[in-house]
């Protein structure tokens, strides 16, 4: 069966310090991986998703960057947080169009 | 553009039922609904694709109009477990292999 994986669970961190959360599934290949935020008390937010290796697409505009380095891996990044990129930060995977989307336990960040 | 829910929240007692209902402005193709409980990752329920098709999960159910870009969740006889916050997702186009966009959620109290 298929897992994803999301680490770290929690993560408090300073402004302007840098951020890498890494999310990885197991039991399939070619996945469509996805990063979301959810603000406190808010929906979620796609903020970028790839269909393939290298491939990566950036639905906001923002300091965070995304890439993906192997099939089943997925990083997001930034150089220098913000304030406002605190939340729950969730990974997805999927098979494509009309699959439903899985999600990871979430990274919860807090800006300091 | 953001798919809006109504209604905001719903307090139950165990046993009654409820509707859910998430509306578009765009075309739809289908619609994704998630369960979210408190602290945690949302959940998949089920996909609706277009066709006025309507399915079930134990005594959740849900109906989709793609004429009047619409879909609802239906909850009979609510459980405790089905406290938690509902998103509906649309997807960004086609069957949402680029991503989902959510609504706002519904939260749902199921009281004893």
């Amino acid at each position: 069966s298929q897992t994803i994986h999301q680490w770290p669970a929690t993560l408090v961190q300073p402004v302007g310090s840098p951020l890498s959360l890494e999310c990885t599934v197991e039991g399939t290949s070619n996945p469509n991986l996805y990063w979301y935020r959810q603000a406190a008390g808010r929906g979620l937010q796609l903020l970028f998703y790839s269909v393939g290796i290298g491939q990566i697409s950036s639905e906001v505009p923002q300091n965070l960057s995304a890439s993906r380095p192997q099939d089943r891996q997925f990083i997001l990044s930034s150089k220098k947080l913000l304030l406002s990129d605190s939340g729950f930060y969730l990974c997805a995977w999927g098979q494509g169009n009309y699959q439903p989307q899985h999600f990871g336990d979430g990274t919860r960040l807090s800006i300091l | 553009q953001q798919p809006v829910q109504s209604p905001q929240a719903v307090i139950l007692r165990e046993g009654e039922d409820a509707v859910i209902n998430c509306s578009s402005s765009k075309a739809l193709y289908s619609v994704h609904w998630y369960r979210q409980k408190h602290g945690e990752a949302p959940v998949f329920l089920m996909i609706l694709l277009k066709g006025g098709e309507q399915k079930g999960h134990d005594k959740i159910s849900a109906s989709f109009n793609e004429k009047k870009q619409q879909s609802s969740l239906y909850l009979t006889a609510s459980q405790l477990s089905y406290s938690g916050t509902y998103f509906c997702g649309t997807p960004n186009s086609g069957g949402g292999a680029d991503g989902l966009t959510f609504g706002k959620g519904t939260h749902l109290i199921i009281q004893p």
